[in-house]
């Protein structure tokens, strides 16, 4: 198993360029989660879903928009990057069972804004 | 919303000693604090949790220690490696699925 990837591992984007970051994983998990990571600042959470078809704001959405029309994929997309999105952006997934579980994450996409 | 704070940002010890690491965390609905590990340029790794009904987890070195009344949970790290050198997230969540993280803590330790 693969477990969860992501591509591109890097980009280089220009401001106001759009671009669509995909998140795969091969476990079955229900629930699919996008953070970005910053120095000093943690994971912070951008948007999730708890199934197929659903999506839901995190902590930090604005600038960002999602979609997860199959079970396996959640896609993150930047309609118009800032340099304030220079981050680097991590998958996570989990699935449903009884309470809480384990999140597992991606390998992360580095993304510098220009 | 929930609000996760983590001390210290950095610790420094020689290999042998202990590391402690402190969360403290304001929704008191919160139930499940995972620690997290990442190495550098690496993903974060999940690598003990504790559920609010347990006051106390033991894995080999690490353990993770919970105190509800006062809000606030430490990672406990015995007789530290070199390669115990990472970043430690804790974390909360209180409904299922989403966690709220703290800053990060980076761990150096020195032979």
């Amino acid at each position: 198993n693969a477990g969860v990837t992501q591509t591109p591992k890097f980009r280089v984007l220009k401001t106001g360029q759009s671009m669509t970051l995909l998140c795969a994983q091969d476990m079955n998990h229900e629930y699919m989660y996008w953070y970005r990571q910053d120095p000093g600042m943690g994971l912070r959470l951008i948007h999730y879903s708890v199934g197929e078809g659903t999506t839901a704001k995190g902590e930090v959405p604005d600038g960002y928009n999602v979609s997860r029309l199959k079970k396996q994929n959640f896609l993150l997309g930047l309609e118009s990057a800032a340099p304030s999105q220079t981050s680097v952006y991590f998958c996570a997934s989990s699935r449903l069972e009884g309470t809480y579980n384990e999140q597992f994450f991606g390998p992360g996409t580095r993304l510098t804004v220009l | 919303g929930e609000n996760v704070e983590q001390h210290p940002s950095t610790l420094s010890v020689q290999e042998g000693d202990s590391a402690v690491i402190k969360c403290t965390y304001s929704d008191s609905a919160s139930n499940y604090f995972p620690w997290y590990k990442q190495e550098l340029g690496k993903r974060p790794q999940l690598i003990i949790d504790i559920r609010s009904n347990v006051g106390e987890k033991k894995d080999q070195r690490i353990a993770v220690t919970l105190n509800k009344t006062a809000k606030h949970f430490s990672l406990h790290i015995t007789e530290t490696q070199p390669e115990d050198s990472a970043v430690y997230f804790c974390a909360a969540g209180n409904s299922g699925y989403a966690l709220n993280f703290g800053k990060g803590t980076s761990l150096l330790v020195t032979p």
